[in-house]
């Protein structure tokens, strides 16, 4: 079976550009988590949902993140505008009833 | 409030040597704990679990027991190999959590020199 998706696995853009991950969560899971790692804060959860719908967003760093989740099998994690302090590896991990998180691979966001 | 607390890496052992990775923690009540390895370029996956006081989690070697009188869950494996080169990650889930939201530890990383 597939793991959790993620695209794109690095992406560099500018200060002030609009960046969009993505995420595919693993069929059937009913929970899907977004969570940024860096080497200052080490793993942070962003935000995550339960059968498409928002259950805690208090990490999501300020207004400049947005994440949604439009049904099952997809969910983005949009910056706008993006910042320097942006650059992460940015992971989604979905899970079934809240036990086993499965991660996937990353995307490597820079902002220069 | 709930935190997690590990050990700073990096920790740098010789193949074969014996390893511990210590790992407290703060939580109200009984939380589930967890050991999530993270190997170079790969998303976290989970090593081992105990979800109660004096449950032994083991996997690939690895073992964990869940200390409540000490609030710990140090990780230890006999002989290391190479190939367990990585970062591993401590974490907790609170009780009476319904989404699984897990707290993370700063995570260690572990070099093993052939």
């Amino acid at each position: 079976d597939a793991g959790v998706i993620q695209s794109p696995r690095h992406e560099v853009t500018e200060m002030g550009q609009e960046v969009t991950l993505r995420c595919k969560p693993i069929s059937g899971h009913d929970y899907l988590f977004w969570y940024r790692q860096t080497m200052m804060r080490g793993l942070e959860l962003l935000i995550y949902f339960n059968n498409n719908v928002p259950i805690d967003d208090s990490g999501m760093p300020e207004d400049r993140f947005s994440a949604k989740m439009p049904n099952a099998s997809f969910s983005t994690l949009k910056i706008q505008p993006s910042e320097p302090r942006d650059s992460a590896v940015y992971f989604c991990a979905s899970s079934f009833v809240g036990e086993k998180q499965y991660f996937g691979p990353g995307t490597r966001l820079t902002v220069t | 409030g709930n935190s997690v607390t590990q050990m700073e890496g990096p920790v740098t052992l010789s193949e074969e040597a014996f390893l511990t990775i210590n790992c407290t923690y703060t939580a109200t009540g009984y939380p589930s704990l967890f050991w999530y390895v993270q190997y170079p370029g790969e998303g976290l996956q989970l090593l081992l679990k105990a979800t109660k006081a004096d449950d032994k989690g083991s996997n690939k070697g690895f073992e964990a027991t869940y200390r409540k009188e000490t609030t710990s869950f140090h990780l230890e494996k006999g002989s290391v190999q190479v190939s367990d080169s990585a970062v591993y990650f401590c974490a907790l889930r609170p009780p009476n959590n319904q989404g699984g939201k897990l707290i993370f530890g700063q995570g260690t990383e572990l070099s093993v020199k052939p």
